[in-house]
């Protein structure tokens, strides 16, 4: 089946630095990306959608500046954590959505945690 | 390698009882998830086991077998709104999840 991959897995980092985390779809090709974020054993989410070649539409609440998305290919969307704090400490998910036909299926990848020092 | 089964898609009749399965092959464990999603909206935890047995919780209940790699959601009294895809997740040993593709679950009534 479709595999999403994200890279890093765990990203331990000083307070005030950034951090980029890959979003790929490994063996097709998704016109549209989702970022979530996650607390423990609470439902995923939404912080953005990203759509290949254009500006990321992101969720009330989430700060634009603060969480870049860039999405330069139909396999990659990249999640920027610019000057990362404590309180950014969490665990990201991205999905992939494709589309065969009328049908769309969204794909989850393994998630990221990032822990900010 | 890591794997998590779960049927492709299920029907069932409004009030009544339907349980999804999902079975899984993973290297460690940490526990198991799941998840509904409505089309196009983010999915919504449901419950999380990491102990054999089952959790109930109002109309929907969740059962695990670690030894057996087996977990089922059991949904009751099902309503119309129902209707949704359900995730299976695994936690593994580097606490990352592996994905179940989802069970589209059409209640009709």
């Amino acid at each position: 089946g479709a595999v999403v991959s994200q890279h890093p897995s765990w990203v331990i980092c000083k307070s005030g630095t950034s951090v980029k985390i890959e979003c790929r779809s490994l063996d097709f090709q998704a016109t549209t990306m989702f970022w979530y974020r996650q607390f423990p054993k609470q439902s995923l989410m939404l912080m953005a959608t990203s759509n290949e070649g254009s500006k990321a539409t992101y969720e009330q609440g989430v700060e634009k500046d603060k969480f870049l998305i860039n999405h330069a290919s139909l396999t990659l969307s990249t999640l920027t954590v610019t000057s990362a704090h404590p309180e950014d400490s969490s665990f990201y998910i991205c999905s992939a959505k494709t589309t065969s036909g009328t049908s769309e299926t969204q794909y989850f990848g393994p998630g990221t945690r990032l822990l900010v020092l | 390698g890591q794997n998590i089964d779960q049927p492709t898609e299920m029907t069932a009749t409004e009030g009544a009882i339907v349980q999804i399965n999902c079975t899984y092959q993973t290297s460690g464990f940490n526990g198991l998830f799941w998840y509904q999603q409505h089309a196009g909206e983010a999915p919504t935890f449901l419950s999380y086991n990491v102990l054999d047995g089952l959790e109930e919780k109002g109309r929907f209940s969740s059962f695990l077998s670690r030894s057996k790699g087996y977990s089922y959601l059991l949904l009751k009294e099902l309503q119309m709104k129902d209707s949704a895809s359900y995730l299976c997740a695994v936690m593994d040993s580097n606490y990352q999840l592996i994905w179940g593709a989802g069970t589209k679950l059409i209640i009709k009534p």
